[in-house]
């Protein structure tokens, strides 16, 4: 019974391609977030939502943009894909994103070609 | 702004060695911190954590201690084993709807 599931695990696409990754998270949070971790494995926040609402934007190339139907799901949608967009992105929950421990999805691999 | 510093890695260890990672933070007010532990092909998972000054927090015979003074929660364990390997990351909370803030990592590497 997975907490936070996102889906799929491993993405391989070329160049220009547009592309999404899902989440889920079961355990009934308020924020769900989005981190992107590189080669030498540093982890960036990219956005963080609240009851839907998106409350974190960092400096994010705009191809990227989430979307959350509901507090339970965070999907990313990825226009025009780029080599250098290659990573694992992360998605992760906490109960109310005030100090409180995240929860982080088995995360998805990006590979652009 | 907030940020966390960890030692770089590796640190290669033989199997029942005592373990340290150090990690120093700079932030406002008083965060909450964490370490959470990366196995090869995994997600973070929450180590342990600790919410105010002079907690400490334990788990798997892991530990770490908040200390204000000298802005550290470094992470120790008296004896590790060849399945602690892994990339381990401090991060810290400060609180209201503020993103956690990581550290770079540290990748331990324990041989038998």
């Amino acid at each position: 019974d997975t907490a936070v599931s996102q889906t799929p695990k491993y993405l391989v696409t070329q160049m220009g391609n547009d592309k999404s990754i899902k989440c889920e998270q079961n355990l009934g949070h308020d924020t769900m977030y989005w981190y992107k971790q590189d080669s030498k494995k540093f982890l960036k926040i990219m956005f963080s939502y609240n009851n839907k609402e998106l409350i974190i934007n960092e400096t994010v190339p705009n191809r990227f943009s989430p979307k959350s139907p509901d507090k339970a799901h965070l999907n990313l949608h990825i226009n025009s894909l780029e080599l250098g967009d290659s990573a694992v992105y992360f998605c992760a929950s906490s109960q109310n994103g005030q100090g409180t421990e995240a929860f982080f999805g088995q995360g998805t691999r990006l590979t652009v070609v | 702004g907030n940020s966390v510093t960890q030692m770089e890695g590796p640190v290669t260890l033989s199997e029942e060695a005592f373990l340290t990672i150090n990690c120093t933070y700079t932030a406002t007010g008083y965060p909450s911190l964490f370490w959470y532990v990366q196995y090869p092909g995994e997600g973070l998972q929450l180590l342990l954590k600790a919410t105010k000054a002079d907690d400490k927090g334990s788990n798997k015979g892991f530990e770490a201690t908040y200390r204000k003074e000298t802005t550290s929660f470094h992470l120790e364990k008296g004896s590790v084993q060849v399945s602690d390997s892994a990339v381990y990351f401090c991060a810290l909370h400060s609180g209201g709807f503020q993103k956690l803030v990581f550290g770079t990592g540290t990748r331990l590497l324990v041989s038998p």
